[in-house]
């Protein structure tokens, strides 16, 4: 079946540093994948998506690649911030499979001043 | 604009005692789902629904309920609580389409005890 693995966390990063947290899924067909960010004791937000090979999601300076040739989705930004901390999901749908998601475990992140 | 709006946020429930979660979207969205947060394991489905008088399971469906008569309302029982069910709660709602965004509610921690 379909599903979707995330580095592991926490992550720890002092501010400007450059961040990638890495996701790859196994998927039939075409997914759409997903970033969605969770702040503390808030709900999921959306925070960027792809829906096809080769594009870029992007939000917030944030981005990621649809890589369908290594089944990847890695989130990078390049100078994060204290209020980037937060719990990071990467998701999966199926097509036609409405907003039904996949999701990895989460990755914690924590960026100190 | 209120989006998902999940109700209550906290709640304490002894072994055997039920309850009811309610979550409500004012986006009229005809796909709403259920999810559970575990610490370590990302979310997994419960059940979702794609329209009113229309419910499915989902991944982990077994000891909840769910109904739908509204198009706004989408409900998760608990008839007999137990510890397995200490979880953090989230309603979703996407609209119809072949690739949609899931927008989430801010989560119910439940506690059983």
């Amino acid at each position: 079946g379909n599903s979707v693995t995330q580095m592991e966390g926490p992550v720890t990063l002092s501010e400007e540093a450059f961040l990638t947290i890495n996701c790859t899924y196994t998927a039939t067909g075409y997914p759409s994948l997903f970033w969605y960010v969770q702040y503390p004791g808030e709900g999921l937000q959306l925070l960027l998506k792809a829906t096809k090979a080769d594009d870029k999601g992007s939000n917030k300076g944030f981005e990621a690649t649809y890589r369908k040739e290594t089944t990847s989705f890695h989130l990078e930004k390049g100078s994060v911030q204290v209020s980037d901390s937060a719990v990071y999901f990467c998701a999966l749908s199926s097509y036609n499979q409405g907003g039904k998601l996949i999701f990895g475990q989460g990755t914690e992140l924590s960026v100190k001043p | 604009n209120a989006g998902v709006t999940q109700t209550p946020k906290f709640r304490i429930l002894k072994i055997g005692q039920s309850m009811t979660l309610q979550c409500t979207q004012d986006m009229n969205h005809n796909y709403m789902y259920w999810y559970r947060q575990d610490p370590g394991m990302g979310l997994k489905l419960i059940y979702y629904s794609v329209g009113a008088g229309i419910t499915d399971k989902g991944e982990v469906p077994n000891g909840y309920n769910v109904s739908r008569s509204t198009t706004e309302d989408f409900p998760l029982r608990l008839e007999l609580a137990a510890p397995s069910q200490t979880s953090v709660y989230f309603c979703a709602s996407s609209s119809e389409g072949s690739r949609p965004e899931a927008f989430f509610g801010q989560g119910t921690r439940l506690t059983v005890v």
